[in-house]
């Protein structure tokens, strides 16, 4: 069994230009999460997803941050315009149901902004 | 959003050598989760602890949930280099959404 599946593990990417992080959740889970990793800080809770709908973004910053989960593919975060400060560990999560019993992560995508 | 303070921060010891983590809050969870995190890899689910005072072993890892559920412990016996990587502690913040610790970054040595 596969499992969380991201990518690209690492991007680069110049200020002001487009950051697109994919993420195909494990066989039969349909719920997604997506999660951010600051150096010296916590995972940070960004956007929960089901299948064609967003349940919860209250973590996404409010402006160039977006997501989707479609009906067909992957989960996509979009950043618009990077700035330095996006330079981040992104890690995306999937679960068989809403309740976090167990959580399973993908390797994460390591975004550095230059 | 609730707080996750989880101590030491750092933590670096002798292989063979017994450890204990903490993750405390003021807060009530009703469920919290530990995970270990290799550098450039995403966390890897260990233990779910639900029920106040409720104790968990994986090998040689013992979990234990507080009484009023607000804190959680974990416990390496005779630790090896394998164990070597950063421990996070998460609870259960809006039903779905985890809130997590920043970790403890722990170093086994031989």
């Amino acid at each position: 069994n596969a499992g969380v599946m991201q990518n690209p593990r690492h991007l680069v990417r110049r200020r002001g230009q487009e950051a697109r992080l994919r993420c195909s959740p494990m066989k039969g889970h349909s719920h997604v999460y997506w999660y951010r990793q600051l150096p010296e800080e916590g995972l940070k809770f960004m956007v929960y997803l089901q299948k064609e709908n967003i349940i919860d973004e209250s973590g996404m910053p409010k402006e160039r941050f977006s997501a989707e989960f479609p009906k067909e593919g992957p989960s996509i975060l979009r950043i618009q315009q990077v700035v330095r400060g996006d330079s981040a560990a992104y890690f995306c999560a999937s679960s068989p149901e809403g309740a976090p019993y167990g959580y399973t992560f993908g390797s994460g995508t390591r975004l550095t902004v230059v | 959003t609730q707080l996750l303070e989880q101590s030491p921060q750092f933590l670096s010891i002798q292989e063979g050598e017994n450890l204990t983590v903490y993750c405390n809050s003021s807060s009530v969870f009703s469920s919290l989760q530990w995970y270990r995190q290799e550098p450039g890899e995403g966390p890897v689910l260990l233990v779910t602890v639900v029920t106040g005072g409720e104790v968990k072993k994986l090998k040689r890892l013992t979990f234990q949930f507080g009484d009023a559920r607000k804190d959680s412990s974990l416990h390496i016996t005779a630790a090896q280099p394998g164990d070597t990587g950063l421990y996070l502690c998460a609870g259960e913040d809006s039903g779905y959404a985890l809130n997590f610790g920043k970790g403890t970054s722990l170093l086994v040595t031989p």
